[in-house]
């Protein structure tokens, strides 16, 4: 059985501050997803990870995968209030699985002025 | 407008009663899921399905039902036998060939 675990599940950090949220899974993958969500709402994506070494950023926002460690990073540059949400990474289990996705607890971020 | 429509966003069930969630899809892709979300915590998939009248269980599937006669349409009913049902609830769709996976905007189930 898959298992994707994130730590920290909580995270307080100050604006303007660095602060990285790590999402180890136990089997292999090498697909992964990052999400966002807000109180109440859906999933918004942020990242699909699709190989071993992908990174990509968007504004102050980096992910990278590492398939041989089975471990993912989403790393926060000098954090905006506006960052303030639960992030959720989530695992791609392949097509013989249906394509489905094994999510983290996720991490939820709180960003103070 | 494409995506996914979820209805209704909130509903209110009470106890001894099945409620059918909808989920509608006119992306044209393949295979449609449902996953459960309690507060504070990730999604839990309930069930599945790669093509039209054809599905999975998935990790927590006791309890609800599921039936894919159309490509666009992937309905979930919440029967009686759910014991603990109020949950945030979401519909997910994707392209075997693609790999961008699209959520609906969710629905509220709450028992009262």
């Amino acid at each position: 059985e898959l298992k994707v675990e994130q730590n920290p599940l909580f995270l307080s950090m100050q604006e303007g501050k660095n602060y990285t949220i790590y999402c180890n899974y136990s089997t292999t993958s090498d697909r992964l997803y990052w999400y966002r969500q807000d109180p109440g709402k859906s999933l918004e994506s942020l990242f699909v990870l699709l190989s071993n070494g992908a990174v990509k950023q968007e504004g102050r926002l980096m992910a990278s995968l590492d398939t041989k460690a089975r471990l993912s990073t989403l790393h926060i540059t000098a954090a905006v209030h506006d960052l303030s949400a639960t992030y959720f990474c989530a695992v791609d289990m392949g097509r013989t699985s249906g394509s489905r996705l094994t999510f983290g607890e996720g991490t939820q971020l709180t960003v103070n002025p | 407008d494409g995506g996914i429509t979820q209805s209704p966003k909130y509903l209110f069930r009470k106890e001894g009663q099945n409620v059918t969630l909808s989920c509608e899809q006119n992306l044209n892709h393949d295979a449609m899921y449902w996953y459960r979300q309690d507060p504070g915590q990730g999604l839990r998939l309930i069930y599945y399905s790669q093509i039209v009248n054809d599905f999975q269980k998935g990790d927590i599937a006791e309890g609800y039902s599921v039936s894919r006669e159309k490509k666009e349409s992937f309905p979930l009913t919440v029967t009686s036998a759910q014991k603990n049902p109020t949950a945030f609830y979401l519909c997910a769709t994707r392209q075997f060939s693609g790999n961008t996976i699209y959520f609906g905007e969710g629905s509220w189930l709450t028992v009262v």
